[in-house]
């Protein structure tokens, strides 16, 4: 089956430490998204990308890293510089092009909790 | 950038309707409509795109008033498994599929 699979799904970290979240989808999408989302809160975009090699900053993107070296994979780096980075982070995919109405396909989600 | 979402919280009796809006200050290519159960990933409801066309379940619906920017979710005759945090989310013209949410409308329909 198709899916979105991001990993861990459960991750704690100590302050100072950079940790990376893994987004894999095998649904042949173009199109990839990092989403984080505080308790109780909407979900906000940090980074996206739309084609290999190639990604833009969402609205809180200070902070974070990411590549997109192959088509399937998207991973998240939460580096030390991002001061509070506990929270729910969200991969998504989505199609483009002609005939692909663009709904967003999401993974389950990595939970980030900083000791 | 982000689009606004009214209201914040809805409390419903099962079989009650409720509408859920969204609204830009920019032009927008799509809007699209989700929901998410606690502890959960969004599940896609509804997408609704600039000149009309629209996919989504068949018991949701919801409208986009290209003029305004806005755009509607439809729930009637609610259910128990309605509940649960909804979220629109805007793409606008122009804008590369940059796709942004608004800050979410909690339901809870009780017995």
């Amino acid at each position: 089956d198709g899916g979105i699979t991001q990993s861990p799904k459960y991750l704690f970290r100590k302050e100072g430490q950079n940790v990376t979240l893994s987004c894999e989808q095998n649904l042949n999408h173009d199109a990839m998204y990092w989403y984080r989302q505080d308790p109780g809160q909407g979900l906000r975009l940090i980074y996206y990308s739309q084609i290999v090699n190639d990604f833009q900053k969402g609205d809180i993107a200070e902070g974070y890293s990411v590549s997109r070296e192959k088509k399937e994979s998207f991973p998240l780096t939460v580096t030390s510089a991002q001061k509070n980075p506990t929270a729910f982070y969200l991969c998504a995919s989505k199609p483009l092009g002609t005939g692909a109405y663009g709904e967003l396909f999401f993974g389950e989600g990595s939970r980030l909790t900083v000791l | 950038q982000q689009p606004v979402q009214s209201p914040q919280a809805v409390i419903l009796r099962e079989g009650e309707d409720a509408v859920i809006n969204c609204s830009s200050s920019k032009a927008l290519y799509s809007v699209h409509w989700y929901r998410q159960k606690h502890g959960e990933a969004p599940v896609f409801l509804m997408i609704l795109l600039k000149g009309g066309e629209q996919k989504g379940h068949e018991k949701i619906s919801a409208s986009f008033n290209e003029k305004k920017q806005q755009s509607s979710l439809y729930l009637t005759a609610s259910q128990l498994s309605y509940s649960g945090t909804y979220f629109c989310g805007t793409e606008m013209v122009n804008a590369g599929n940059m796709l942004t949410f608004g800050g979410g409308t909690r339901l809870m329909v009780k017995p």
